[in-house]
């Protein structure tokens, strides 16, 4: 069975850093990319970042990049997002999904993580 | 960046009632590259449809999806109590970070 489970999330203060995770069983991890998405609350949902299966390219939306990163290990199939610089929009639920890869194309998420909650305040 | 636009943005039907969700693009969706989520209260969005028209595993056949190019349209064709929900379509193939539409809320009438 597919599983993906974040933890990580939490209170911090605008201008703070947190990293998540994402924790995959069930399915080779090494051979699928890997996208985080969020949702904030009452809002519907946001593309964050995208990595590869070998963590060899990834992307960002423009309103978190030199911000955030992301990056994985495959020996551990773990998904992590590193935030920096945080401010209030970021507040969101954070989740990890498995893509889909069509060629060389990303696109669906086929299994989504239960996500994990970040709080930005003061 | 192709932008989605759903509607209605709320639906208020009755459970044996067809649902109809659409989802416009502001330019064409190649290969018909567009999904389609189903998202409850607290919970993980969950896939229902991709390339358009194609269900995942376990999705019962009253969903289906159709559409190209800039019109897709998601239908629900007897709603049972569990389909209440928030609906999401997503394209994908232009960027490594696809695109979702505002979501529709279908509602209990």
């Amino acid at each position: 069975e597919v599983q993906l489970v974040e933890s990580g999330g939490g209170l911090v203060q605008p201008g703070g850093s947190l990293r998540l995770s994402c924790a995959a069983s069930g399915f080779t991890f090494s051979s699928y990319a890997m996208h985080w998405v969020r949702q904030a609350p009452g809002k519907g949902l946001e593309y964050v970042s995208a990595i590869s299966s070998n963590g060899g390219s990834t992307y960002y939306a423009n309103s978190v990049k030199g911000r955030f990163t992301i990056s994985r290990d495959n020996s551990k199939n773990t998904l992590y997002l590193q935030m920096g610089s945080l401010r209030a929009e970021d507040m969101a639920v954070y989740y990890c999904a498995r893509v889909v890869v069509i060629g060389y194309y990303y696109s669906y998420n086929d299994y989504w993580g239960q996500g994990t909650l970040v709080t930005v305040s003061s | 960046e192709i932008v989605l636009t759903q509607s209605p943005g709320t639906l208020s039907l009755s459970p044996g009632e067809r649902a109809t969700l659409s989802c416009r693009a502001s330019q064409s969706v190649s290969s018909s590259y567009l999904a389609w989520y189903q998202q409850k209260p607290g919970q993980a969005p969950r896939l229902l449809i991709y390339g358009a028209s194609s269900r995942a595993t376990g999705i019962p056949d009253r969903f289906s999806g159709s559409g190209s190019g800039t019109d897709f349209t998601l239908t629900i064709s007897r709603l049972e109590p569990e389909d209440f929900a928030v609906y999401y379509c997503q394209q994908y193939g232009s960027s490594p970070l696809g695109t979702f539409g505002q979501g529709t809320k279908l509602e209990i009438k």
